[in-house]
């Protein structure tokens, strides 16, 4: 069975500051996506960033990164130049074939 | 821009009572799915559907949940005799699919379920 597993329940960084959150999974499918969603208060979740399994370059989108290790099954979100509005749960998520497994969050606080 | 809708934001309900939760996808999707989200834990796929018949369910999907696109643009997610512990946030998503391959999944607001 698919697991992801999020360590960190919480993390807090200084606005304008880099944090990374990590995430590892388990897998035996070869061909797979991997996702951040953001859940801030209003409890909808966004789909942050993505990176599909087959892809070796590490996806970006302006200030959201990601390391993506696959030999290693670890797949981390590196959020650059922090913003307020970054305060949210972050989802790390893994997905093959219409299945998508959840890990339990991490609540990131940007402080000013 | 389109997007999901989800109706009531907020139901109550009494344990045994039947509920349904309503979805609108966003209009030229074909996959559907829901989640459920308890309160303060990790979000857990339940069901995806598509072209009117389940394609993927969850353990927790049991018997005493259904899904049905009754018409051409809702999607409803049932739940028979309700539990105290299916009290919980419920997302619908809707991609544009079909196939293996990911199509990103577009997440509605939730509705927030509590069962008393």
């Amino acid at each position: 069975a698919q697991t992801v597993t999020q360590s960190q329940p919480e993390m807090s960084v200084q606005e304008a500051e880099t944090v990374t959150l990590s995430c590892t999974y388990d897998t035996s499918e070869s061909n797979y996506y991997l996702f951040w969603y953001k859940q801030p208060p209003s409890r909808q979740m966004i789909l942050v960033i993505r990176q599909e399994a087959y892809k070796q370059q590490n996806a970006t989108e302006n200030r959201f990164s990601v390391n993506f290790q696959k030999a290693a099954k670890s797949f981390s979100l590196k959020i650059s130049d922090s913003q307020l509005g970054d305060t949210a749960m972050y989802f790390c998520a893994w997905y093959n074939n219409n299945d998508m497994r959840f890990g339990a969050g991490t609540r990131l606080t940007v402080k000013p | 821009e389109p997007e999901v809708t989800q109706t009531p934001s907020h139901q109550v309900t009494q344990m045994g009572q039947e509920v349904i939760l309503r979805c609108v996808p966003i209009s030229n999707h074909l996959y559907f799915y829901w989640y459920r989200q308890i309160l303060g834990q990790k979000v857990e796929f339940l069901v995806s559907f598509y072209n009117n018949e389940i394609s993927e369910k969850s353990e927790i999907f049991d018997d005493q949940f259904s899904v049905e696109r009754p018409d051409g643009s809702n999607f409803t997610l049932k739940i028979r005799s309700t539990k105290l512990e299916d009290s919980a946030m419920y997302f619908c998503a809707s991609s544009i699919g079909p196939g293996r391959l990911y199509n990103e999944q577009f997440f509605g607001p939730g509705t927030r379920l509590t069962v008393l």
